[in-house]
């Protein structure tokens, strides 16, 4: 089965820097990459995704990068901001459209982001 | 709409003893999920279901039972719990049958932190 590993489990940075999280999948038939944040107390919630078909998607502050021949995706937040804190997850599945993967989500360990102000 | 929707918020069980954790969803969605989430292992997929009667078996789904009957909702039973068993359980719910949202990206209720003392 499909085995995701993500670092670092604990960033810190200063408001207006940079962070980058980092996950590698070992399945080369997934091809459907999600990141979800979860503040404290609540379910984790979709922020941003990306395709095999992409190498790259924006959204405002916030990017996803993937390397399908390496076998990593990557989440990049800029000038982050104190409401940036929580816990980022990245996740490997295949689309539920066309495939049997019934949208199973593998999910990393987790990486517990802080933004001091 | 309420999303998904989650009862109860928490509980505390004795070894030994049974319990019922209801997941709701208002939004007509297919697909259903439960995972538990533990320190340091991100979100593990208990079990999971394609439709209303059907579930199916994710990746750590020993001690557990689930049921839907209703599409809008998915249960997950402990018959016997064990300490083991203490985590914060998520349900999520994605693939709408209709309308414009995207496929994959799955809905989290608020979860249930469940103590087995």
């Amino acid at each position: 089965g499909e085995n995701v590993e993500q670092h670092p489990s604990t960033l810190s940075v200063q408001e207006g820097d940079s962070a980058v999280i980092k996950c590698t999948y070992s399945d080369s038939a997934s091809n459907y990459f999600p990141w979800y944040k979860q503040e404290l107390g609540k379910g984790p919630q979709l922020i941003i995704d990306i395709r095999s078909n992409v190498g790259e998607k924006k959204d405002q502050r916030i990017a996803v990068t993937l390397n399908k021949t390496a076998k990593h995706f990557s989440l990049h937040i800029t000038e982050t901001q104190p409401e940036d804190s929580a816990v980022y997850f990245c996740a490997a599945s295949s689309p539920v459209a066309g495939g049997t993967s019934y949208g199973k989500l593998t999910f990393g360990q987790g990486t517990i982001l802080t933004v001091h102000p | 709409n309420a999303g998904v929707t989650q009862t109860p918020k928490f509980r505390v069980l004795k070894t030994g003893q049974s319990m019922t954790l209801l997941c709701a969803q208002d939004m007509n969605h297919e697909y259903m999920y439960w995972y538990r989430q533990d320190p340091g292992m991100g979100l593990r997929l208990i079990h999971y279901s394609v439709g209303e009667g059907t579930t199916a078996k994710g990746e750590v789904p020993d001690g557990y039972n689930v049921s839907r009957l209703k599409k809008q909702n998915f249960l997950l039973g402990l018959e016997s719990a064990a300490p083991s068993q203490t985590s914060v359980y998520f349900c999520a719910s994605s693939y709408p049958i209709s309308g414009a949202a995207a496929l994959d990206e799955q809905y989290f209720g608020p979860g249930t932190r469940l103590t087995v003392t």
